[in-house]
């Protein structure tokens, strides 16, 4: 079966445009997550989807971040005015339930974002 | 507040020995603890977790993780490394106690193994 897939792969773009990343989760799970993953650093949470429940936003950065998730499958992950620290690789994950029943997240590959 | 340290930022060793990557931990309540592997370009895959039960969890690929409660550790383990073991080792915790909504990753461990 197909796993979590994300595009587009790379991305470059100039400081001030916005930029769409797009994730199909695998199909079935409920629950999807944004990270973010900087150059030496962990994985940044950014926003988790359950269902059709409200999402979790916590852990947008700035109100430039925003997501969504239409019909409880594909999401689309908008940064608006991008500035070069937005540069990193963006992953996606989905589970089969919630967070809270500790099923493991299932990652794609990532879009690497560069901002010029 | 939950959170998750790996105190190595690389781990070095030689082909058929044994690796451990260190993990320690804080949550004010029980511990649902988690190990991914990242190999380059590529998103993370899940290894093993802990959520109950026996101390000792076995996962994916030979590997191995303790738990350590009075250490508040979960430490990473594989009898016989393999070079193709190579890759980023992430562990992350999520706070049953306190109902947390989020999964907090360590910032990674760098495993080369050496032929």
């Amino acid at each position: 079966g197909a796993g979590v897939s994300q595009s587009p792969s790379n991305k470059v773009t100039e400081k001030g445009k916005d930029v769409e990343l797009r994730c199909d989760p695998i199909s079935g799970h409920t629950a999807l997550y944004w990270y973010r993953q900087s150059l030496g650093q962990g994985l940044e949470f950014l926003i988790y989807f359950q269902g059709n429940s409200a999402p979790d936003k916590s852990g947008l950065p700035s109100d430039r971040f925003s997501a969504e998730r239409t019909g409880g499958s594909v999401s689309t992950l908008t940064i608006q005015r991008t500035q070069q620290e937005d540069s990193a690789v963006y992953l996606c994950a989905s589970s089969l339930g919630p967070l809270s029943s500790n099923q493991p997240q299932h990652f794609g590959d990532g879009t690497r974002l560069s901002i010029l | 507040a939950q959170s998750v340290a790996q105190p190595e930022d690389q781990v070095n060793v030689a082909e058929g020995n044994p690796l451990t990557v260190k993990c320690t931990y804080s949550v004010s309540g029980n511990p649902y603890l988690f190990w991914y592997v990242q190999y380059p370009n590529r998103g993370l895959q899940f290894l093993l977790k802990y959520i109950t039960g026996d101390n000792l969890v076995k996962g994916s690929y030979g590997f191995e993780a303790e738990f350590n409660k009075s250490q508040t550790s979960f430490h990473l383990k594989k009898p016989s490394a393999l070079v193709s073991d190579s890759a980023l080792y992430f562990c992350a915790v999520r706070d049953g106690g306190a109902g947390s909504y989020q999964l907090t990753f360590g910032k990674g461990t760098k495993l080369s193994v050496i032929p």
